[in-house]
């Protein structure tokens, strides 16, 4: 089946500065790729939609000034976590949609960001 | 209220038993979603319903489509079943369930 890969799968990082999540789709093309969030004990919260070769889709709520996400390539889209704060701290999800075989979804294995 | 309803919201259930999980959601789709999270919060996607019953190994989803409900079976449960399963549906993009933890004992 279709592979998502999503990397780091955690990082730790110092409040202030920025981590960067890729998300790849390693055997189809994704025009269109998905961010969540997920606060512990929670369910998944879409974040923003990702869109090959223009700009993301933020859902209400969601600050596209310090949730930078870039889809340069059919393959990748990339979630930037700029001037991290400890309130960020969360498990960050990407999954992508095959859009030639249908709407079934593919994730990637998740990241883990602790602020501190 | 939520789009996608899911119940119960917690499960422990012995080896052996038959487990069912039910979601309800309240929007239009183009399919629904069954998806496993395991502890490390990886999540697989177990299946996806746009009519009907799909089985897989020990695992059977239903949908009914009129009534917006769908439940997924797991039959002769094992503590490796034992995972956060996720109801979603998508239409243009996902939307999710709470989530159902169930636990699965020896």
């Amino acid at each position: 089946g279709a592979v998502v890969s999503q990397h780091p799968s955690w990082v730790i990082c110092k409040s202030g500065t920025s981590v960067k999540i890729e998300c790849r789709s390693l055997d189809f093309q994704a025009t269109t790729m998905f961010w969540y969030r997920q606060f512990p004990k929670q369910s998944l919260m879409l974040m923003a939609t990702s869109n090959e070769g223009s700009k993301a889709t933020y859902e209400q709520g969601v600050e596209k000034d310090k949730f930078l996400i870039n889809h340069a390539s059919l393959t990748l889209s990339t979630l930037t976590v700029t001037s991290a704060h400890p309130e960020d701290s969360s498990f960050y999800i990407c999954s992508a949609r095959d859009f030639s075989g249908g709407t079934e979804a593919f994730f990637g294995q998740g990241t883990r960001l602790t602020v501190v | 209220k939520n789009e996608v309803e899911q119940s119960p919201q917690n499960l422990t259930a012995q080896e052996g038993e038959f487990i069912t999980i039910n979601c309800s959601y309240s929007v239009g789709i183009s399919a629904l979603h069954w998806l496993q999270q395991h502890p490390g919060g990886g999540i697989v996607s177990l299946f996806m319903l746009s009519s009907g019953k799909k089985k897989h190994g020990r695992l059977i989803a239903t949908i009914n489509i009129q009534e917006k409900h769908s439940s997924l079976h797991i039959t002769a449960s094992h503590p490796r079943d034992s995972a956060v399963y996720i109801c979603a549906v998508s239409s243009l993009d996902m939307r999710f369930g709470a989530g159902t933890r169930l636990t699965v004992k020896p």
